[in-house]
């Protein structure tokens, strides 16, 4: 079955440092891909997507390729901000029946 | 945009109610989930429902069941609430076929006593 593993937390950074947060994913063909925010006390937003290999999804300044090759799709942000604290999720659709299946989160953390 | 309500922000009950937690979406989406969120544990699908009268059991269906009469509601039900079901509760909608993945209510944080 389709599977996403995603880098445990928590992430602690200080404000204009560099973030990575890595997935990785097990899916049969050729699934479509998602970064999803969680602020605090709020439900998930999509972030950003990639719906082939190659792709590079984009929003708010984080980035993040489909890499059908190593399986992976990894969140990066170059400058991370105090706002950009919240729990990050990877996500895969594939299949028929249009189910996401969700890593288990990373919590992020901006000092200032 | 499309928006995803839940009914309620925050309840509490207590052990042995019957509980309902409502989800409406308003842009005429065929899909609609719930999921429980716990930490260290992730998202985990409990049911979901392609068309109305529709469902299909998730990841965790144990202890819940839901109803979907109408295309823009999907209702929760716990059936006999205990303090296992503690959680946070998120209901999601989605149109098939367009990967623009799915659209989130903001929870609904359910303490069980």
């Amino acid at each position: 079955g389709n599977s996403v593993t995603q880098m445990e937390g928590p992430v602690t950074l200080s404000e204009e440092a560099f973030l990575t947060i890595n997935c990785t994913y097990t899916a049969t063909g050729y699934p479509s891909l998602f970064w999803y925010v969680q602020y605090p006390g709020e439900g998930l937003q999509l972030l950003l997507k990639a719906t082939k290999a190659d792709d590079k999804g984009s929003n708010k300044g984080f980035e993040a390729t489909y890499r059908k090759e190593t399986t992976s799709f990894h969140l990066e942000k170059g400058s991370v901000q105090v706002s950009d604290s919240a729990v990050y999720f990877c996500a895969l659709e594939g299949g028929s029946n249009y189910k996401l299946t969700f890593g288990k989160g990373t919590l992020l953390t901006v000092n200032p | 945009d499309v928006k995803v309500t839940q009914s309620s922000r925050y309840l509490v009950k207590r052990t042995g109610e019957k509980v309902f937690l409502e989800c409406v979406q308003d842009m005429d989406h065929e899909n609609m989930f719930w999921y429980r969120q716990d930490p260290g544990l992730g998202l985990r699908l409990i049911y979901f429902s392609y068309d109305v009268k529709m469902k299909e059991k998730g990841d965790i269906p144990e202890g819940y069941s839901v109803s979907r009469e109408k295309k823009e509601r999907f209702s929760l039900i716990l059936e006999s609430a205990s303090t296992n079901q503690t959680s946070m509760y998120l209901c999601a909608s989605s149109s098939p076929g367009t990967a623009y993945g799915y659209t989130f209510g903001s929870g609904t944080r359910l303490t069980v006593v």
